[in-house]
């Protein structure tokens, strides 16, 4: 069974459109992430999400939304796409967070390609 | 704010063994995890360093230094699929307090 889980895993569309990649996990855990790893690896923490609740908002354009409908899912829609979009989107979760130790598991990675 | 450094790449023989060092500056300081991520896939836990000293699990060790910023982690008996990228990423107060450094991508060769 997979533990944390991405839909779609390639997203190709145009520069202005409107895309939405969703994520499960099925681990029970009550913190959910979402992160960007551009072109040179990178990767930065975007959203974290416990039980609902917003709990990081780092500094991402407000054209990204994420939404949790409950716990065990976080989604992120993305407005008006622009070409420096395109990067892999992991989503994460993780027991709790406010322990230093929570160990995060990844889910496979959306692959975003801004045209 | 934080500051992570490691090597960009490193190649190491079938069978070496190699050691990835990572320094690290943060304004709050836990623990620090080391994750392996193979090219195209997530990253994977390795492993978690909250105390001084070398933590070892299997053919790979990780070593923390609080006092220095300093982490290393040292793979043993060197196999091809251990050719992926190392994150040092360091943790604060929380979970949510991960930072991940811009990773080692080692290359293991014949």
């Amino acid at each position: 069974d997979t533990a944390v889980s991405q839909t779609p895993k390639y997203l190709v569309t145009q520069m202005g459109n409107d895309k939405s990649i969703k994520c499960e996990q099925n681990l029970g855990h009550d913190t959910m992430y979402w992160y960007k790893q551009d072109s040179k690896k990178f990767l930065k923490i975007m959203f974290s999400y416990n039980n609902k609740e917003l709990i990081i908002n780092e500094t991402v354009p407000n054209r990204f939304s994420p939404k949790s409908p409950d716990k065990a899912h976080l989604n992120l829609h993305i407005n008006s796409l622009e070409l420096g979009d395109s990067a892999v989107y992991f989503c994460a979760s993780s027991q709790g967070f406010q322990r230093s130790q929570e160990t995060q598991y990844f889910g496979p990675g959306t692959r975003l390609l801004v045209l | 704010g934080q500051n992570i450094d490691q090597p960009t790449e490193m190649t190491a023989t079938e069978g070496a063994i190699v050691q990835i060092n990572c320094t690290y500056q943060t304004s709050g300081f836990n623990g620090l995890f080391w994750y392996q991520q193979h090219a195209g896939e997530a990253p994977t836990f390795l492993s978690y360093n909250v105390l001084d000293g070398l933590e070892e699990k299997g053919r790979f060790s990780s070593f923390l230094s609080r006092s220095k910023g300093y982490s290393y982690l040292l793979l043993k008996e060197l196999q091809m699929k251990d050719s992926a990228s190392y994150l040092c990423a360091p943790s604060g107060a929380g979970s949510y307090q991960l930072t991940f450094g811009k990773g080692t991508k080692l290359s293991v060769i014949p």
